[in-house]
């Protein structure tokens, strides 16, 4: 099955810098990428998704950028706000236009610090 | 998006007992998947529910541990039985008509 490694595990930047979460997965067959993002006491929320047949995806301050041949994605927060401080998961799985299952990478706490 | 309700938000229970966490969701969807998350973790599928037929479970997931119910098109529930303090997680409802999946906010269970 699937399998989706996350790095880096935590991150702490200063307010206004960038942020670079990096993940890998190893089926081939994947061909849908979200990110997810966890607030203290809530449940995930998208921020941002890509497919396969697209390399980058720009959304304001938040972009994902996908590389299928070496099979990693990352995702890229700039500007960073205090609020942008909580728990972000990636996750792949393979959409055949039925909701498929997700297989989640192993999240990154970002700190973001005034 | 969908907007999903689950029910109870938290509980604290004690080992032995079960307790049936609710997924209501605001419109029709086909599939329904049930995670867990233990504490500092990440989200790990237990079973995808579709209506009118048996839940699939994950493997490592049992239908006699996590029993799971899908009445309609918009509800679900998911026992968690004779609970142990490894049980003690965060059980989360997600559902999606293709993607992206949307989640609940979960329900918070502490077995002692």
């Amino acid at each position: 099955g699937e399998n989706v490694e996350q790095h880096p595990s935590t991150l702490s930047v200063q307010e206004g810098d960038s942020a670079v979460i990096k993940c890998t997965y190893s089926d081939s067959a994947s061909n849908y990428f979200p990110w997810y993002k966890q607030e203290l006491g809530k449940g995930p929320q998208l921020i941002i998704d890509i497919r396969s047949n697209v390399g980058e995806k720009k959304d304001q301050r938040i972009a994902v950028t996908l590389n299928k041949t070496a099979k990693h994605f990352s995702l890229h927060i700039t500007e960073t706000q205090p609020e942008d401080s909580a728990v972000y998961f990636c996750a792949a799985s393979m959409d055949t236009g039925t909701a498929s299952k997700l297989t989640f990478g192993t999240g990154t706490r970002l700190q973001v610090t005034l | 998006s969908a907007v999903i309700s689950q029910k109870p938000s938290r509980d604290i229970c004690q080992r032995g007992t079960s307790l049936t966490i609710q997924c209501q969701v605001d419109s029709q969807v086909t599939m329904m998947f049930w995670y867990r998350q233990q504490p500092g973790q990440s989200l790990t599928l237990i079973a995808t529910a579709n209506q009118g037929s048996e839940a699939t479970y994950e493997s490592g997931f049992v239908i006699d541990k996590f029993p799971i119910s899908r009445p309609n098109l918009t509800f679900s529930t998911l026992t968690v039985s004779n609970m142990s303090p490894e049980d003690s997680s965060i059980y989360l409802c997600s559902v999606g008509e293709g993607s992206p999946l949307h989640f609940g906010n979960g329900t918070r269970l502490t077995v002692t």
